[in-house]
């Protein structure tokens, strides 16, 4: 079946560094990923979509320039989260969508990360 | 905007017992409808879906029915098991083209106690 990995699983950084998580859609090609922020006992927010060589289009409220959001390839997307401060501790999670066979037009979603920033 | 509305957990049942996740949405048009779960430490699955009114998805012997006339999706379980805990979270996706994300309700965590 159609696996999303996220790496790293968890991470701890100083304020004021920046952490890389990267999402890829290991056996299909996802021509669109979307990046999710989970709060506790809380709902999936999402944060951004992202499509292959374009740009990513920000959810109202989502600074571009903190979290910044890179789909180089159709396998591969990546969040990174610039000068992270205690406020951005949360579960991130990413999301692939297919562009053809099993997971066509079906939104996969990784493991989640989880970013504790001290 | 489009939003899913879900009731408030956590559930408790004892193992064997009727399963009720009340879900309801708000959308223009005609979304299509989701149940995810999320076991511990695990990412989100897809539990089951339908696309249009009437539809019945099932899956695990869990069921929910698109009921258009009451913009309603529960989520039902004859008989739950440890092993069904886990969050639970309904979803909605209003179009159908390739950048419509989906929308989340708050999700509801089941415990299941043997």
């Amino acid at each position: 079946g159609a696996v999303v990995s996220q790496h790293p699983s968890r991470v701890i950084c100083k304020s004021g560094t920046s952490v890389k998580i990267e999402c890829r859609s290991l056996d299909f090609q996802a021509t669109t990923m979307f990046w999710y922020r989970q709060f506790p006992k809380q709902s999936l927010m999402l944060m951004a979509t992202s499509n292959e060589g374009s740009k990513a289009t920000y959810e109202q409220g989502v600074e571009k320039d903190k979290f910044l959001i890179n789909h180089a390839s159709l396998t591969l997307s990546t969040l990174t989260v610039t000068s992270a401060h205690p406020e951005d501790s949360s579960f991130y999670i990413c999301s692939a969508r297919g562009s053809g066979g099993e997971a066509y037009n079906e939104q996969f979603f990784g493991p989640g990360t989880r970013l504790t920033v001290l | 905007g489009d939003s899913v509305t879900q009731m408030e957990g956590p559930v408790t049942l004892s193992e064997e017992a009727f399963l009720t996740i009340n879900c309801t949405y708000t959308a223009t048009g005609y979304p299509s409808l989701f149940w995810y779960v999320q076991y511990p430490g695990e990412g989100l699955q897809l539990l089951l879906k339908a696309t249009k009114a009437d539809d019945k998805g099932s899956n695990k012997g869990f069921e929910a029915t698109y009921r258009k006339e009451t913009t309603s999706f529960h989520l039902e379980k004859g008989s739950v098991q440890v092993s069904d805990s886990a969050v639970y979270f309904c979803a909605l996706r209003a179009l159908s083209s390739g950048n419509t994300p989906l929308v989340f309700g708050k999700g509801t965590r089941l415990s299941v106690i043997a």
